[in-house]
């Protein structure tokens, strides 16, 4: 079964400490993963997903397959990185997403 | 472009009575999603819509869950009767439709307290 976990509830960081949120997922097949970035009173929305491979407000996350990985990093934590993150596993039909229960990054000044 | 729409933003029932969500998904978007999001946990996903009719409603509780998407369009989510444990955030979500694993757009939620 497709399954996402987020190992982490929650998790704080000095500012301008690295930060890595693990995500891993059991999926049988070539799976695109996102991570979507809730911050406080705002809505849901998509942060990056692996397949543009590009670095979104200085995170960046590799798709590791062997380790069924899909970690979210970022160099330098900012205090704005604060938030709810959920790792992201679309299933192959109909385009539905399974969710994974979430990180709380605490950004500490 | 205009965001996906949900009303109302908070409700407070008492268990036993009905309530409805209402979402307005964005423009041109052929899939609408509903989830619900109890505290501490992850959307899970509730019903899936492509224009109008149903592609998944697995995990929807049947028995007091029902929602529409009548024109394709607009999206109401039911409850009735409402359970203590129906207590959580409900949010709608829009996407193209169109293959490669389009990016889901949320709304801001409903948060449905239960007393």
């Amino acid at each position: 079964a497709q399954r996402v976990t987020q190992p982490e509830k929650l998790l704080s960081v000095f500012k301008g400490a690295p930060v890595e949120l693990k995500c891993n997922y059991s999926y049988s097949g070539s799976p695109e993963l996102f991570w979507y970035v809730q911050y406080s009173r705002q809505r849901l929305q998509l942060l990056l997903r692996h397949i543009s491979r590009e670095s979104i407000k200085g995170f960046t996350a590799d798709l590791n397959k062997g380790e069924t990985s899909f970690h979210l990093k970022k160099p330098f934590a900012q205090e704005e990185d604060s938030a709810m993150y959920y790792c992201a596993l679309p299933k192959t039909s109909y385009d539905k997403v399974i969710f994974g229960p979430g990180t709380s990054l605490s950004v500490i000044p | 472009e205009a965001g996906v729409a949900q009303s109302p933003r908070y409700k407070i029932i008492e268990k036993r009575q009905s309530v409805a969500f209402w979402c307005n998904p964005i423009s041109g978007h052929a899939t609408l999603y509903w989830y619900q999001q109890i505290l501490g946990q992850g959307p899970k996903l509730l019903i899936q819509f492509q224009n109008n009719g149903v592609v998944d409603d697995s995990q929807l509780p049947k028995d007091r869950f029902s929602a529409e998407r009548l024109k394709g369009v607009d999206s109401t989510l039911k409850i009735q009767p409402a359970k203590l444990e129906d207590s959580a955030v409900y949010l709608c979500a829009s996407s193209t439709g169109t293959s490669g694993r389009p990016i889901q757009f949320f709304g801001p939620g409903t948060r449905l307290t239960v007393l």
